[in-house]
């Protein structure tokens, strides 16, 4: 069963780099076949925001609203999924899911990480 | 600001059924698969209902999902104190800027 585990520094200041990382255990990160690997967001108390996905041929498509301050990068050898999200303010303090889109079997979103939390604040 | 809208609350008695709508438009739920997703306190979203109507295995029949129009509804049959959760929909939207959107969600009470 394939399982996803996010983890991140928890705090960042404002106006600095986030850098999550997320790997897979149970099964491949491969860069062929029907999956898509995605970056979601929540914000305590609020709803779900796409921030992005890799897709498999290796381009990447992002939320328009962090066009210009995320990307998305995999390292297939370390089955690990990353994200980097520039110039941070409060308004990026969220839990941070890594996702696996299938899109043969299920077309969706069917297997969650369970979501690092992270605090952006002096 | 979502381009699906849902109501932020629903409740109902063990027992009974219930309905969460979802509304959006023709370049999301007109065109495009709906999803919905269960999440419970403290927990990550899990898959409920995918290709609008669809349950992943494991997911009890009491769940059902349906579309019309550019409207979509999750109905929960014989309610359960455990189906007290958080439920989103969410589908892609090609209208300006292609991204997939998730509903505001709406929690729901099980009296």
């Amino acid at each position: 069963q394939v399982q996803l585990q996010e983890s991140g520094p928890g705090l960042v200041r404002p106006s600095q780099t986030l850098s999550l990382t997320c790997v897979v255990s149970g099964g491949p990160l491969v860069m062929t076949g029907p999956y898509y690997w995605n970056w979601i967001r929540q914000p305590a108390g609020k709803g779900l925001e796409w921030i992005g996905r890799i897709n498999n041929d290796g381009s990447s498509k992002y939320n328009p609203s962090l066009e210009g301050r995320v990307t998305i990068s995999v390292d297939t050898s370390r089955k690990q999924l990353s994200l980097r999200l520039t110039s941070v303010t409060a308004a990026d303090t969220a839990v941070y899911y890594c996702v696996r889109y299938d899109g043969r079997s299920y077309d969706a979103f069917d297997i969650w990480g369970h979501g690092t939390t992270v605090t952006v604040s002096s | 600001q979502s381009v699906l809208t849902q109501a932020p609350s629903a409740s109902g008695t063990p027992g009974q059924r219930v309905t969460i709508s979802c509304f959006g438009a023709r370049s999301n739920i007109g065109r495009y698969n709906v999803l919905w997703f269960q999440q419970l306190p403290g927990a990550a979203p899990k898959l409920l209902i995918y290709s609008d109507n669809q349950r992943p295995s494991g997911v009890p029949d009491r769940f059902s999902g349906s579309k019309s129009g550019s409207s979509a509804y999750l109905a929960i049959s014989d309610l359960q104190s455990g189906d007290e959760a958080d439920y989103y929909c969410a589908t892609w939207d090609d209208s300006l800027n292609d991204r997939w959107f998730f509903g505001g969600g709406t929690k729901l009470t099980v009296l």
